[in-house]
């Protein structure tokens, strides 16, 4: 099972949104609406952001938001912060009770 | 509150073995799956492997299969990870992870991690 496709590296200004993208297949991705975004801060382990495509665990901010569309799945986050400064990962489903992350995406905030 | 707390790491040469566990409490532990995913250093995440909330069904990342054995113990909260035949390319944090829901989808709650040395 290959690694889902993320952008190594996204910028953005306070304020502003930024999405990142993660892209699979039509087995992974395309074919289960179980991705899941982790965000990461350097040192530390990663915390749940989205699951199942677009549901918030409670205590995340409503400025990210999960969606999907074809073998893509994205997560966008709106007003950006300086705390959001961070590593983000997607992950999939791929059938089999198997998973499969992205590469991972570095958010940095100009 | 929810916590996971990973021990058994450490410097290991090639070819060793190595067990990692996982205690848990804040949970009720037997109500969900269970799941190793690690890092190497600098690199991504990568699942590892999985297992059902009474221990019947077993997961495995391609890569691992046979070298590695999850386990868990309910009666003790515990999550287990023996890990055999160790190789450079194992060297990494191990993270042990709580499924969010009672269902097998995601990773809501981890560990701090435990680090894996392979190396002579």
């Amino acid at each position: 099972q290959s690694a889902l496709t993320q952008p190594a590296s996204v910028s953005g200004s306070p304020g502003q949104s930024i999405t990142i993208s993660c892209t699979g297949t039509s087995s992974d991705v395309g074919n289960y609406n179980l991705v899941s975004w982790y965000q990461q801060h350097p040192g530390k382990a990663p915390k749940l952001m989205i699951y199942e495509g677009s549901k918030r665990p409670s205590g995340v901010s409503n400025r990210f938001s999960g969606s999907k569309s074809g073998n893509t799945a994205s997560l966008t986050i709106s007003g950006l912060q300086a705390e959001d400064e961070a590593d983000y990962y997607c992950c999939s489903y791929v059938g089999s009770d198997n998973f499969v992350f992205g590469g991972g995406t570095k958010l940095t905030v100009l | 509150e929810v916590q996971l707390v990973e021990s058994g790491g450490g410097l290991v040469q090639p070819g060793g073995s190595l067990r990692l566990s996982c205690a848990a409490s804040g949970f009720t532990f037997s109500s969900y799956w269970m799941t190793w995913v690690r890092q190497a250093p600098g690199k991504g995440l990568e699942w590892v492997a999985n297992i059902k909330q009474d221990g019947s069904e077993k997961y495995y990342v391609d890569s691992m299969k046979g070298r590695f054995t999850i386990s868990r113990d309910n009666a003790k909260n515990s999550l287990y990870l023996q890990m055999n035949s160790l190789r450079a390319e194992d060297t990494a944090v191990y993270y042990c992870t709580r499924s969010f829901q009672s269902g097998n989808s995601d990773f809501g709650y981890w560990g701090q991690g435990t680090l894996v040395t392979v190396s002579s």
